[in-house]
């Protein structure tokens, strides 16, 4: 079966765009990740889903970052007035409910200039 | 504060040199402990889970075993294709399912 996919692989932008990232979760997975990873270090968690409603935002760095998951599957990581230090990979992870391991999709390089 | 240390950062072996790496935790209350191996350019692939001392996991190549605190997977008679960042992290209890993941070791197996 597929895995979790994320799209774009590569995103370039401006300072002070804004930009959508998508993750697009493992069929049946119903807790959904967002993860960041800067260059040499481990993922930062960001914010973790169960079914559309976000169960833990407290890794969002600030209110210029936002994630959302209307049908409980396919999430959108959005992110305001982008800043250079936003730079980063952006991943995304997925599992069942009753299943504490999680999956990691390949992640979108974001580059800020 | 949850914390995940990982050691050695870097680890060159020789083929067939067996080896292990560290990951070193704090934590409230360990709800699961988690291997990740990471290829350049690629996300995480899981490997492990444990979830109690004294609990050991093997595949292949690789056996992952867990104290109260600490974690060490141990690498034999590694292969080139072996070579990768390892992630350790941490799921704490009573908390979300977030991991605390630590900063890796970039292991190279040279042939």
């Amino acid at each position: 079966g597929a895995g979790v996919s994320q799209t774009p692989s590569n995103k370039v932008t401006e300072k002070g765009k804004y930009v959508e990232l998508r993750c697009d979760p493992i069929s049946g997975h119903t807790a959904l990740y967002w993860y960041r990873q800067s260059l040499g270090q481990g993922p930062e968690f960001l914010i973790y889903f169960q079914g559309t409603g976000a169960a833990d935002d407290s890794g969002l760095p600030n209110d210029r970052f936002f994630a959302v998951r209307p049908e409980g599957s396919v999430s959108t990581l959005k992110i305001q007035r982008t800043e250079r230090g936003d730079s980063a990979v952006y991943l995304c992870a997925s599992s069942l409910a009753v299943n504490n391991e999680q999956f990691f999709g390949p992640g979108t390089r974001l580059t800020v200039l | 504060e949850d914390q995940v240390t990982q050691s050695p950062e870097a680890l060159r072996l020789q083929e067939g040199e067996s080896s292990s790496l560290n990951c070193s935790y704090t934590v409230s209350g360990l709800r699961g402990l988690f291997w990740y191996r990471q290829d350049p350019g690629k996300g995480p692939e899981f490997l492990f889970t444990l979830y109690s001392a004294g609990e050991e996991k093997e595949k292949e190549r690789l056996k992952a075993t867990l104290t109260k605190k600490e974690s060490f997977l141990h690498i034999t008679a590694p292969k080139p294709e072996d070579s990768a960042t390892y992630l350790c992290a941490v799921q704490a209890s009573g908390a979300t399912n977030k991991l605390i993941f630590g900063t890796g070791t970039l292991l190279a197996v040279q042939p």
